[in-house]
């Protein structure tokens, strides 16, 4: 088992549709949670950080956090065709310093 | 208003030779981090730096070494470069702590021929 778990998609929504991308993670220790965005050729860029069991809204962003489930998600509300990029979901893991990244969900937002 | 400064955005080099990725990071942060990002396989972690000269190995450190002089310079060693190293190669800062996320270098595509 990985131990941070995405679906590589791609996931296609239409223009001004919600996007939902999800994120399981292994070790049950773990206390940070982190979601990039990854442009084509780019390198990642941080869009949410949540640390506490719930939801946390930032513009059309909300990141949701269950860890009696040890899953994570990413909702993207109003999808645009410039929020089409590869989202990388990444875990700090209790005793470890580094963050755990999944290998990303490409999102692709139609016209 | 560029962060973090990796010295090549594009590397070709032959077999056997040794190779040097250099990344800057002009916001004093104490955390430094070398990733490479494969497809399919996402990024995996080399060698991370909690101080000067402080360093410890990640999930895939064989072939690399680092060195830490100075705060804001993390360098990644390539002793000898194999054709399996070609990958695209990150770095990245962070402030001490577990609630901190990355800022990424802009990367460095490595072709080993």
């Amino acid at each position: 088992q990985k131990e941070v778990e995405q679906n590589s998609g791609p996931l296609s929504v239409p223009e001004g549709a919600i996007a939902s991308l999800n994120c399981t993670y292994s070790d049950r220790g773990s206390q940070s949670f982190f979601w990039y965005r990854q442009y084509s050729g780019k390198s990642p860029e941080l869009i949410m950080s949540i640390y506490s069991n719930g939801d946390k809204e930032d513009g059309r962003f909300t990141a949701q956090l269950n860890k009696a489930s040890q899953y994570v998600s990413l909702l993207i509300r109003d999808s645009q065709p410039s929020d089409s990029a590869t989202y990388l979901c990444a875990v700090s893991r209790k005793g470890r310093r580094a963050l755990t990244f999944g290998s990303g969900t490409r999102l692709q937002v139609q016209p | 208003d560029v962060k973090v400064t990796q010295s090549s955005r594009y590397l070709v080099k032959r077999t056997g030779e040794k190779v040097f990725l250099e990344c800057v990071q002009d916001m004093d942060h104490e955390n430094m981090f070398w990733y490479r990002q494969d497809p399919g396989l996402g990024l995996r972690l080399i060698y991370f730096s909690y101080d000067v000269k402080m360093k410890e190995k990640g999930d895939i450190p064989e072939g690399y070494s680092v060195s830490r002089e100075k705060k804001e310079r993390f360098s990644l060693i390539l002793e000898s470069a194999s054709t399996n190293q070609t990958s695209m190669y990150l770095c990245a800062s962070s402030e001490q702590g577990i609630s901190y996320g990355y800022t990424f270098g802009s990367g460095t595509r490595l072709t080993v021929v």
